[in-house]
């Protein structure tokens, strides 16, 4: 597609409900990462993936969130037993190569709400 | 891990003010970009300046990589130029200061 795009848009779910959120990149983008963001607040990094696999992992906050991506394109989200503190914007960029040049881009992001 | 530290946390100025935004960082990095967050809370980047100093338009951006800061000017503001601005720095990971909010008022 010509940017990166993210579903739900929003979701509001109860405490203790599974939910996965959906990341689709930029086609051709290799990079993907995830972050939060709370209100207010900057971005949290939570996992980047190169290709299928997920070097870096070391954001995730917690063993209930998971994420993983197929095809080395879409990726999910999923985090499981939601709690309050969960609540935030889940954002995902993606980059044409990983490099530390590259741009990144970013979705519109998926705000959660975890009653 | 390496901090990021963004300057100042808000800002107000009247349409057609200058402006400056700072990000200090604690270690070396090979990567620096600048990212706008419009009020809708898309992100779009603006620079990617890991040294030196570069121009777009109304916005410029210099790195000084030796002594960890980079510097975001923004000449001429329009009320447009309003959300927060995010300094993002990678020695591997991507890591993002916590933004300076900026208020152009018309």
């Amino acid at each position: 597609g010509a940017g990166v795009s993210q579903s739900p848009s929003n979701k509001v779910t109860e405490k203790g409900k599974d939910v996965e959120l959906r990341c689709d990149p930029i086609s051709g983008h290799t990079a993907l990462y995830w972050y939060r963001q709370s209100l207010g607040q900057g971005l949290e990094f939570l996992i980047y993936f190169q290709g299928n696999s997920a070097p870096d992992k070391s954001g995730l906050p917690s063993d209930r969130f998971s994420a993983e991506r197929t095809g080395g394109s879409v990726s999910t989200l999923t985090i499981q037993r939601t709690q309050q503190e969960d609540s935030a914007v889940y954002l995902c960029a993606t980059q044409l190569n990983g490099g530390a040049s590259d741009t990144q881009y970013f979705g519109p992001g998926t705000r959660l709400t975890v009653l | 891990g390496i901090q990021v530290e963004q300057s100042p946390p808000d800002l107000i100025l009247q349409e057609g003010a200058n402006s400056t935004l700072r990000c200090n960082f604690s270690d070396s990095v090979n990567n620096l970009q600048w990212f706008h967050q419009n009020p809708w809370g898309q992100l779009i980047n603006l620079f990617y300046i890991p040294s030196g100093t570069k121009q777009n338009g109304r916005l410029s951006a210099t790195t000084v990589a030796t002594e960890r800061y980079s510097l975001l000017y923004i000449s001429s503001s329009q009320t447009t130029d309003s959300g927060v601005y995010f300094c993002a720095v990678s020695p591997s990971k991507i890591i993002f200061g916590s933004g300076t909010r900026l208020s152009i008022r018309p």
